[in-house]
């Protein structure tokens, strides 16, 4: 089974400054997907970048960017130049990208614990 | 709007209760996913529906039971709601899900039914 580790309960930013979240997951596929969700106070999923395990570029997203290395089975979120409307908790997810008979995920989404993000203007 | 519809979004009731949750998946999305988010926690992934067929199961209490109409849209029924049940509970949707199938991305989620049990 995939398992998503997220080690940073909290994080904190200054407004304008940058911020890494960190993530890990363990897996046996080759062929997955890589989230980061955002969950404002609000609580509403949103999802913030997609990273594809077969592609070796990095995701972007105007301020969000990730940082893929498969080796190491490591997926951190960089957020560049913060808002105080960053302020949520940020959820990491990994997700087969194939599924088939055998007791596989069939496409469920596993998340991390999430990591608070503070940020200070 | 994520296009996912979610009812009722606040739901308030008793131990020993029983409530059904509502989720509506996006147009043409054929599998739902049930998650529970309890108070400062993560996801739990309790159960998958592709076109009316449970897919998956998570952990899901036996007290908990869902399925998925052929309209496609999905219920979750809780019963003999305990208060550790208070939570908040998300529904997803995504266009894939069949079997030997590959996966095209992310899951969209609804805005959530926060339940609480008194």
């Amino acid at each position: 089974a995939q398992t998503v580790t997220q080690s940073q309960p909290e994080m904190s930013v200054q407004e304008a400054e940058t911020v890494t979240l960190s993530c890990t997951y363990d897996t046996s596929e080759s062929d997955y997907y890589l989230f980061w969700y955002k969950q404002p106070p609000s609580r509403q999923m949103i999802l913030v970048i997609r990273q594809e395990a077969y592609k070796q570029q990095n995701a972007t997203e105007n301020r969000f960017s990730v940082n893929f290395q498969k080796a190491a089975k490591s997926f951190s979120l960089k957020i560049s130049d913060s808002q105080l409307g960053d302020a949520a908790m940020y959820f990491c997810a990994y997700r087969s990208a194939r599924w088939g008979a055998g007791g596989t995920s069939y496409g469920k989404l596993t998340f991390g614990q999430g990591t608070i993000l503070t940020v200070h203007p | 709007d994520s296009g996912v519809t979610q009812t009722p979004k606040h739901l308030i009731t008793a131990t020993g209760q029983r409530v059904t949750l509502r989720c509506s998946p996006r147009s043409g999305d054929l599998s739902v996913y049930w998650y529970q988010q309890s108070l400062d926690q993560g996801l739990q992934f309790l159960i998958q529906y592709y076109n009316g067929e449970e897919r998956a199961k998570g952990n899901i209490l036996e007290r908990f039971s869902a399925q998925q109409f052929p309209d496609l849209h999905s219920e979750l029924n809780l019963s003999s709601l305990e208060l550790g049940d208070s939570a908040l509970y998300f529904c997803a949707s995504s266009v894939e899900g069949e079997v030997g199938g590959r996966g095209t991305g992310e899951l969209f989620f609804g805005e959530g039914s926060r339940l609480t049990v008194l």
